[in-house]
């Protein structure tokens, strides 16, 4: 199917454990991206990426490590789970042009514990 | 950075009614887009409207239009007739032409009254 999909839809993990979000996209869109939403503070950038092999910080990265080894795949990993990232992370892409918008992923409801 | 703020936490409106959300946003650029995405209960964020800065014409999709007021730096939605089903989190987003990174607003949660 085309479109963007994020799996796990829904994740319970403890403190101190590695988790990775998975995302990817069908479009073959250049830019693709990770946010977290909590309430109260939006949606927050952690981290973007261009193109494959490029990514960079967004306003939040403390915490998060991501890759992108090919174009439509963008995993995000949490290498040692804190409350504190207790979330829902949204992935999402957008072409290359800027007046394009982006489209967003299901979601995914992450609890750590 | 640009900043992108939302001052109405919660609004509500009867059915059939009309209700106008604001944002601001801050920035030195010319040219930028401006986006209103909605967030209904299933999480699934969807594009409501886009507002491109060079153009002085407002933005119309159907029932939604935006009032842009670029020296105001203002970007607010305007919902007619709402009905039950725009019910949901509205955020407005910025990005700036050429840029690569959006700018949200912390939103608006809309409650529609039957």
């Amino acid at each position: 199917d085309a479109g963007i999909t994020q799996s796990p839809r829904y994740k319970i993990t403890e403190t101190g454990r590695q988790v990775t979000l998975m995302c990817h996209q069908t479009w073959s869109h250049s830019y693709m991206f990770w946010y977290r939403q909590d309430l109260g503070h939006g949606l927050r950038l952690i981290y973007y990426s261009a193109a494959a092999d490029i990514t960079d910080k967004g306003e939040v990265p403390d915490g998060y490590v991501v890759s992108r080894s090919k174009t439509e795949n963008f995993p995000l990993t949490l290498e040692s789970a804190t409350r504190s990232q207790t979330s829902v992370y949204f992935c999402a892409s957008s072409e290359l042009v800027s007046r394009y918008e982006q489209y967003f992923g299901p979601g995914t409801r992450l609890t750590v514990t | 950075a640009q900043t992108v703020t939302q001052s109405q936490p919660e609004m509500s409106v009867q059915e059939a009614e009309t209700v106008t959300l604001s944002c601001t946003y801050d920035t030195s650029e010319s040219d930028y887009y401006l986006f209103w995405y909605k967030q209904p209960p299933s999480r699934q964020m969807i594009l409501v409207i886009r507002q491109e800065a060079y153009k002085q014409q407002n933005a119309t999709e159907n029932r939604f239009s935006v009032n842009f007021q670029k020296a105001a730096k203002s970007f607010s939605l305007k919902i007619s007739d709402s009905q039950l089903g725009d019910a949901a989190m509205y955020f407005c987003a910025y990005r700036s032409a050429g840029g690569n990174q959006f700018y949200f607003g912390t939103g608006t949660s809309l409650t529609v009254i039957p």
